[in-house]
């Protein structure tokens, strides 16, 4: 069974500019969050999407969205882009049912900008 | 809110030694609580998790996790590190109660493995 993919698995942007990063998940799971990760903060929650609908959403700017298609792939956008929002962001999938229930990660998106 | 807390962001063991991350917790009722192994230049993996039962947990790889309700902790251990044992090793929690799959991490711990 294939993991989750996410891609491109690198991309250099400079400021002022937008970036779609798409993740697809394990075939099955219905369940797609999004993560942040930077050497200062962590990894942080942005959003986890399920059935297409936002379930849960963490403490970023309106510039951070997502969305989530039928085939249950999703893609994160970040507008006007800053120079802080330099990161590895990664995507994780969920199979539902169960409070033990595993999020499996892709390979992350490192996003350097510049 | 729940927060994880990791006790030490850098860990030097010697190879065969034993290698221990700390993680503590705080939530009112006992979380859900998973440790993840992320090796460089890649996402994060599953070493184990505390349901419900057992409060002594094993995972891959060798490590174990136990479960301790009184100490609000779940400390990671291996009694013999080994070099492909260095990574950075995160300790995240989902509430018990909580709708959707979010996850909270600690700050991690970064393992260093010398020969």
């Amino acid at each position: 069974k294939a993991g989750v993919t996410q891609t491109p698995r690198y991309l250099i942007k400079t400021r002022g500019q937008q970036v779609t990063l798409s993740c697809s998940p394990i075939s099955g799971h219905r369940s797609v969050s999004w993560y942040q990760q930077t050497p200062g903060q962590g990894l942080q929650f942005l959003f986890e999407y399920f059935s297409e609908t936002q379930r849960n959403k963490g403490n970023f700017p309106g510039r951070f969205s997502g969305r989530q298609f039928s085939n249950s792939r999703s893609e994160m956008n970040v507008s006007t882009l800053e120079l802080g929002d330099s990161a590895l962001y990664l995507c994780a999938s969920t199979l539902e049912g169960g409070g033990g229930r595993e999020q499996f990660f892709g390979p992350g998106t490192r996003l350097t900008v510049l | 809110a729940q927060s994880v807390t990791q006790l030490g962001s850098h860990v030097s063991v010697s190879e065969g030694a034993l290698v221990l991350l700390r993680c503590n917790y705080s939530s009112s009722v006992p979380p859900y609580l998973f440790w993840y192994v992320q090796y460089p230049n890649q996402g994060l993996q599953l070493l184990l998790k505390y349901t419900t039962g057992a409060t002594l947990v094993k995972g891959i790889n060798g490590f174990e996790a136990e479960f301790k309700k009184s100490e609000t902790s779940f400390h990671l251990t291996k009694p013999s590190a080994h070099m492909s044992d260095a990574a950075e090793y995160f300790c995240a929690v989902r509430g018990f109660r909580a709708a959707g799959n979010k996850l909270t991490f600690g700050g991690g711990t970064r393992v260093l493995v010398k020969p």
